[in-house]
């Protein structure tokens, strides 16, 4: 069965840092690409930053360029966003979901995890 | 700055059938978007229902089908269920590794 768990949210400042990980399971990891998908408190999905399965490329939203850095350790089958520079608008669950190149979609996704950006 | 439109709220009666479109604030929806259809409960994580337009996921009743219909992509529920009451979300793949999320439709079931 595929496994995705987030962890690693919690309540930072403005201006703060945060690390995410995404513990995958039950599926070749690196064979796959991830995206981290975002839904603030209330409002609709948002998605935030894809990884290639061997990291050689990556994109991310204009909303967090600059500011937020996906990676993965295939080894440790782990995903990761490290957000700096936070903002109150970067409250929101996040959540790590699997692609499925064979029909261009997310196929797995986490039950997320919250990050909430407060003074 | 692409747009993907969705019906903000739309109600249907039990039994009914419903039709939530997906468009693009310029220019058709076609199959080279690859639309996909997410179902999400309030505090759930989302639960892929349809992807490439009308493949439905493992397990996901057949009461839900996937179309292109007048430049739009859309999930139609046929015979809507108590527990069909949920938001539900396209994506279109632009390519490149970059998705858009439209803004969710409340589905309603009264």
């Amino acid at each position: 069965e595929v496994q995705l768990v987030e962890s690693g949210g919690g309540l930072v400042q403005p201006g703060g840092s945060l690390r995410l990980s995404c513990a995958a399971s039950g599926f070749t990891f690196s064979s796959h690409s991830m995206n981290w998908v975002r839904q603030a408190p209330g409002k609709g999905l948002e998605w935030v930053s894809y990884i290639s399965s061997s990291s050689t490329t990556i994109y991310y939203a204009d909303s967090v360029k600059g500011r937020f850095t996906i990676s993965r350790d295939n080894a440790k089958n782990s995903l990761y966003l490290q957000m700096n520079s936070l903002r109150d608008e970067d409250t929101a669950v996040y959540y790590c979901a699997r692609v499925v190149w064979s029909g261009y979609y997310f196929g797995s996704w986490g039950q997320g995890t919250l990050v909430t950006v407060s003074s | 700055q692409t747009v993907v439109t969705q019906e903000p709220s739309f109600s249907v009666s039990p039994g009914g059938t419903v039709t939530l479109t997906c468009g693009l604030s310029s220019g058709s929806v076609s199959t080279t978007y690859y639309p996909s259809w997410y179902q999400q409960t309030p505090g759930q994580a989302p639960r892929t229902l349809i992807y490439s337009t009308n493949t439905r996921s493992s397990g996901v009743p057949d009461r839900f089908s996937g179309s292109i219909l007048e430049n739009k992509a859309a999930l139609t529920i046929t015979g809507a269920q108590a527990d069909d009451e949920s938001d539900y979300y396209c994506v279109l793949y632009m390519g490149s590794g970059i998705w858009v999320f439209g803004g969710g439709t409340k589905l309603t079931v009264l």
